[in-house]
């Protein structure tokens, strides 16, 4: 079993529809969160950090829930820009190792 | 502006050549990384580096090679024993106190012919 596991998709959505994404992680030690976009052949970039209490940036909403070990990115309105691959990552604190990357899940917003 | 400085953006190689990927960073960060992604991949971990003068192995380390002389640099090398060596590779960094967010250069994409 992969440590953090993403639905690769795609996922394909009309613009200005809401979309979810989740992400599972196997290693209860894990500590911090975040999600991170890569656009086509683009290095990742940070979307927001996962707060237990759960964030929202806009658009985009961050939850955390540490009893079934996931994590979900909710995007509202969703635009033609935000057509890219988006990331999970978990870190377990004090250890420059534990930081494992999702494999991505590929997200295009049509017209 | 602080960041992450990957050269060169592109490269292509003869088999059985090594070659070297430059990383440089001005964020003073501590902790230094080399991933490599390939096609529909996540990213793997090649080696990483906390300080200067150390580092350690990640999970696909065989065929590569890394020095850590200077806090800013942690130069990449693809070594001819690596059997595939094509693929995107990242270089990342962040504080020390390995909870923060990566940072990431731009990337370099090594196509061997």
């Amino acid at each position: 079993r992969k440590e953090v596991e993403q639905d690769p998709g795609p996922f394909n959505v009309p613009e200005g529809a809401t979309v979810a994404f989740n992400c599972t992680y196997s290693n209860s030690a894990s500590q911090s969160f975040f999600w991170y976009r890569q656009d086509c052949r683009k290095e990742p970039k940070l979307l927001m950090s996962v707060y237990s209490s759960g964030n929202e940036d806009g658009r985009f909403t961050a939850q955390l829930n540490r009893a079934s070990q996931y994590i979900s990115l909710l995007i509202r309105d969703s635009k033609l820009s935000d057509s890219a691959t988006y990331l999970c990552v978990a870190t377990t604190s004090g250890s420059a190792r534990q930081l494992t990357f999702g494999s991505g899940t590929q997200l295009t917003v049509l017209p | 502006d602080g960041g992450i400085t990957q050269s060169p953006k592109y490269l292509f190689r003869k088999e059985g050549q090594n070659v070297t990927l430059s990383c440089e960073q001005n964020l003073n960060h501590d902790a230094m990384y080399w991933y490599r992604q390939d096609p529909g991949q996540g990213l793997r971990l090649i080696y990483y580096s906390q300080i200067v003068n150390d580092f350690q192995k990640g999970d696909i380390a065989e065929g590569y090679s890394v020095s850590r002389e200077k806090k800013e640099s942690f130069p990449l090398t693809v070594t001819s024993a690596q059997k595939n060596p094509t693929a995107f590779y990242l270089c990342a960094s962040r504080l020390a106190d390995n909870t923060g967010e990566l940072f990431f250069g731009e990337g370099s994409r090594l196509t061997v012919l």
